[in-house]
């Protein structure tokens, strides 16, 4: 399968607690974005890379959160201390080089739960 | 600002009934609109798109016209089919191809 891949699916975890999630992109896409998706409602844009470099934050992106892509290929999403109202779905996508390019490939999310 | 209004779900209809999902917008300038449909399980994809006013975007029968006058983007389908069960996203492009969401239609298809 050469689709976007996150990891794990599924995270359950007590709140205050820490989690990293990981997104592997599409090899050869060079932009990858995070989004956030709570029920009921669409994604939410949180950040994206451009290779290695992080571009835009959006403002739902507290302190508490962090992603990386240190390599340009894979990134990481970390929550610090994390609060029941983090619940979501954490979605990474990504896209190719190429102007006017405008297809984004979605993983199928990591489902966060704070109990 | 930048917003996407979908119409309320679910909607529930017959195979082969004629499909409208209503989607409007909120933009300044003339962004690039896009349907996404996620089906159970699986991530986001895209559907189809169109980047300017009276453009047609197509795809596996579903169409959408862009337009400026009424910023609407309505998703149709003449005869739907079981399979085309699932989560239907509207959505525009805000700059370095970062979307704005409207909060998803969920279709169920009965045989």
């Amino acid at each position: 399968d050469t689709g976007v891949s996150q990891n794990p699916r599924h995270k359950i975890t007590k709140r205050g607690q820490n989690v990293t999630f990981r997104c592997d992109p599409i090899s050869e896409h060079n932009r990858l974005y995070w989004y956030r998706q709570t029920l009921g409602q669409g994604p939410e844009f949180l950040t994206y890379f451009q290779n290695e470099a992080q571009l835009e934050k959006s403002r739902l992106l507290s302190d508490r959160f962090s992603a990386e892509r240190p390599k340009g290929s894979f990134s990481t999403l970390e929550i610090q201390r994390t609060e029941q109202g983090d619940s979501a779905m954490y979605l990474c996508a990504s896209l190719a080089p190429g102007l006017g390019n405008e297809k984004l490939f979605f993983g199928s999310g990591t489902q966060l739960s704070v109990l | 600002g930048n917003s996407v209004t979908q119409m309320e779900g679910p909607v529930t209809l017959s195979e082969e009934a004629f499909l409208t999902i209503n989607c409007t917008y909120t933009a300044t300038g003339y962004p690039s609109l896009f349907w996404y449909v996620q089906y159970p399980g699986e991530g986001l994809q895209l559907l189809l798109k169109a980047t300017k006013a009276d453009d047609k975007g197509s795809n596996k029968g579903f169409e959408a016209t862009y337009r400026k006058e009424t910023t609407s983007f309505h998703l149709e389908k003449g005869s739907v089919q079981v399979s085309d069960s699932a989560v239907y996203f509207c959505a525009l492009k805000r700059g370095a191809q970062k979307l704005v969401f409207g909060q998803g239609t969920r279709l169920t298809i009965n045989p």
